[in-house]
């Protein structure tokens, strides 16, 4: 069974420093690997397609990196807005989303 | 830009059934229905997402997972650029944000979602 990973829960940061989330699949997902950012009391809204490419809208200071097993989801200078629930998601067989990293200030 | 629109709130006892409805607008020539799938989500209190399950609308096609297998059941309704998921023989753990989302096709993301449908179980 597929199994998604991301690390860590938690990640306490400023405005202005970089974030950096992990996501591990269980076993490979190719590049089918997406992320997205919900905040409280709102729809998750995509990020990252294809493990590295922007969303329509996304801005430039977010990135995605990784294949196979191992993905990253990269933020350059955290922004206010930006403090909020990433997920990583993968679409291969069953859709599956990791448990989350809470990016907290 | 393509807008999906869920139905309201629903207060349900234990051992009943709940339908939310998914509503597509805003792209051209039904595209929605297709050419993509829909796939609902739910999130309980407090936690993370949860895929239920997905239709393929052009083919009327429906994947659950299987842990909702026999008491959930996707439909979609072309002429009208609906979804619906009906859930049956409810719990208080079926207590949850309900989300419909547009997948791209084949393996691709969901790349517009509902604005979530709370359903709450209690008796």
């Amino acid at each position: 069974e597929l199994v998604l990973t991301q690390s860590p829960a938690t990640l306490s940061l400023s405005p202005g420093e970089r974030a950096t989330l992990s996501c591990r699949a269980s076993q490979s997902v190719g590049s089918y690997l997406a992320w997205y950012q919900q905040k409280p009391g709102q729809a998750p809204r995509l990020l990252i397609y294809d493990a590295s490419n922007r969303a329509t809208g996304i801005p430039a200071r977010f990135s995605g990196s990784g294949s196979g097993t191992d993905f990253t989801l990269t933020i350059s200078s955290l922004e206010p807005e930006d403090f909020a629930v990433y997920y990583c998601h993968q679409s291969t067989n069953w859709p599956l989303f990791g448990q989350g990293t809470r990016l907290e200030i | 830009q393509v807008q999906l629109v869920q139905s309201g709130p629903e207060v349900k006892k234990p051992g009943s059934s709940v339908k939310v409805s998914c509503k597509a607008s805003g792209d051209t020539s039904g595209h929605t229905f297709s050419n993509y799938g829909i796939s609902w989500v739910r999130q309980a209190p407090g936690q993370g997402l949860e895929w239920i399950g997905r239709i393929l609308p052009l083919v009327h096609i429906s994947n659950y997972a299987p842990k909702f297998q026999g008491r959930l059941t996707i439909t979609a309704d072309e002429s009208t650029s609906t979804a619906y998921m009906q859930l049956n023989s409810l719990t208080s753990e079926d207590t949850a944000v309900y989300f419909c989302a547009r997948d791209v096709l084949p393996r691709g993301p969901s790349d517009y979602w509902g604005q979530g449908t709370l359903v709450t179980v209690s008796s």
